[in-house]
């Protein structure tokens, strides 16, 4: 079987830095996603790590570590339109191409 | 280019009815999935299409619930007869044949079965 687990929820103010944590137990493994989800939206995607290190796009960052079963999502510069939920999702094999998602992270950004 | 596009964006039922929701998938995209997500928990995974196959359906919770997608184009899912416990949002997403650039998905049908 597959969880992944994150942070219920997080706060922060506009221009910290988060970071937002996922971990994972999976009987195969792939590579790790994030979505962001605002309020009636779409989850919109934000990174795909497939190997360990970092993953930098503009103000978001991910980051895997397979050996610990562990990757994050750090968001710099916070904004209040970054107020969202964030996924971790794993891919278990290319055979098989469903998401398992984690429970999904609730980010308050506040002014 | 266009999104992925899933109608309704609610529907309201009566416990026994049914309900056909559409996506339409972004052109091009040979792959097609649906999740759904009940009651704020996370999303889950019901199937894959890749063209008008079915690749994948073991996250589809019971024979009530049947997925078409004729022509390899748009896709439907059906509910019949629907119960309480179908209430949530359906996600329709759609790929390119590299999971390197991620799934787009549409902005949900939310079913409210009554």
């Amino acid at each position: 079987g597959q969880s992944l687990e994150q942070p219920s929820e997080v706060t922060a103010v506009e221009g910290a830095i988060v970071q937002i944590n996922c971990t994972y137990q999976t009987s195969g493994f792939y590579g790790l996603s994030w979505y962001q989800q605002h309020d009636g939206g779409a989850p919109t995607f934000l990174s795909y790590n497939a190997l360990d290190g970092l993953e930098e796009t503009g103000r978001f960052s991910s980051f895997l570590s397979r050996s610990d079963s562990y990757g994050y999502l750090l968001l710099q510069e916070l904004q209040m339109k970054d107020s969202a939920s964030y996924f971790c999702a794993n891919i278990m094999d290319t055979g098989r191409r469903a998401l398992t998602f984690g429970s999904g992270t609730r980010l308050q950004v506040q002014p | 280019e266009a999104g992925v596009t899933q109608f309704p964006s609610h529907s309201v039922i009566e416990k026994g009815q049914t309900v056909t929701l559409r996506c339409d998938p972004i052109s091009g995209h040979d792959n097609l999935y649906w999740y759904r997500r009940v009651m704020g928990k996370e999303i889950k995974f019901l199937l894959h299409f890749v063209k008008e196959s079915k690749q994948d359906e073991s996250g589809m919770p019971n024979n009530r619930f049947l997925a078409e997608r004729t022509g390899g184009t748009y896709s439907t899912l059906k509910v019949q007869p629907a119960e309480l416990e179908d209430s949530g949002v359906y996600f329709c997403a759609s790929s390119q044949s590299h999971i390197l650039y991620g799934y787009t998905f549409g902005s949900g049908t939310r079913l409210t079965v009554v």
